[in-house]
């Protein structure tokens, strides 16, 4: 099994460029979520999706939007890139249960540069 | 009330030695405490997590302490190896819910041989 899947690995945009942060998985997981993560910041959830079609704001979400049309995919997009978003964007899938969630399966990340 | 505290913010220790790193939360709903190793260049990986039913939870050089008056649980990596230089989270959630975890800042251990 692959896992999570993190597409590019490096980008750098110059501000106001547009682009999307591509995240697949191979496990049938109902939950996904995007987090950045930043020296000293730890991680932040930007966006999260609980099934096909549902998608929920996290902490930091203006700036980004997502769309989650089917279980395997979860694309993260800036639509005007800002030198704030520079940072390292991970994607992380976990199966939801009555009894709470499994443990997040995080992809390699996603490092990103906006000059 | 959300806040998980984590310490400290670095750590170095020798090749076998003990490495602890400590988590302090306030609210005290949570009831499931993970720790996730993260390698550089790569995500965060479950490492060992913890329910309040129990006060201890080993996985070979792996326990976690957990103090539920104190609100406090505590990572110790015993006979400490170079491969274990990760960076490493602490998180707290109720109910296992990963919508709602909420993170510690992040300890980088660096073990030297």
């Amino acid at each position: 099994n692959a896992g999570v899947t993190q597409t590019p690995k490096f980008q750098v945009l110059k501000t106001g460029q547009s682009m999307t942060l591509q995240c697949a998985q191979d496990m049938n997981h109902e939950y996904m979520s995007w987090y950045r993560q930043d020296p000293g910041m730890g991680l932040r959830l930007i966006h999260y999706s609980v099934g096909a079609g549902i998608t929920d704001q996290g902490e930091v979400p203006n700036g980004y939007n997502v769309s989650r049309s089917t279980t395997e995919d979860f694309p993260l997009r800036l639509l005007s890139a800002a030198p704030s978003q520079t940072s390292v964007y991970f994607c992380a899938s976990s199966w939801t249960g009555e009894h709470g969630n499994s443990p997040l399966h995080f992809g390699n990340g996603t490092r990103l540069t906006v000059t | 009330q959300q806040q998980v505290k984590q310490s400290p913010q670095s750590l170095i220790v020798q090749k076998g030695g003990i490495s602890i790193i400590n988590c302090a939360y306030e609210n005290t709903a949570f009831d499931y405490f993970p720790w996730y190793q993260q390698f550089p260049g790569k995500g965060p990986a479950l490492l060992i997590a913890i329910r309040p039913d129990v006060s201890e939870k080993k996985e070979g050089r792996f326990t976690i302490s957990f103090n539920k008056s104190a609100k406090q649980f505590s990572l110790h990596i015993m006979d400490s190896q170079p491969g274990d230089s990760a960076t490493y989270f602490c998180a707290a959630s109720k109910g296992g819910n990963n919508r709602k975890l909420i993170w510690g800042l992040g300890t980088s251990l660096a073990v030297n041989p």
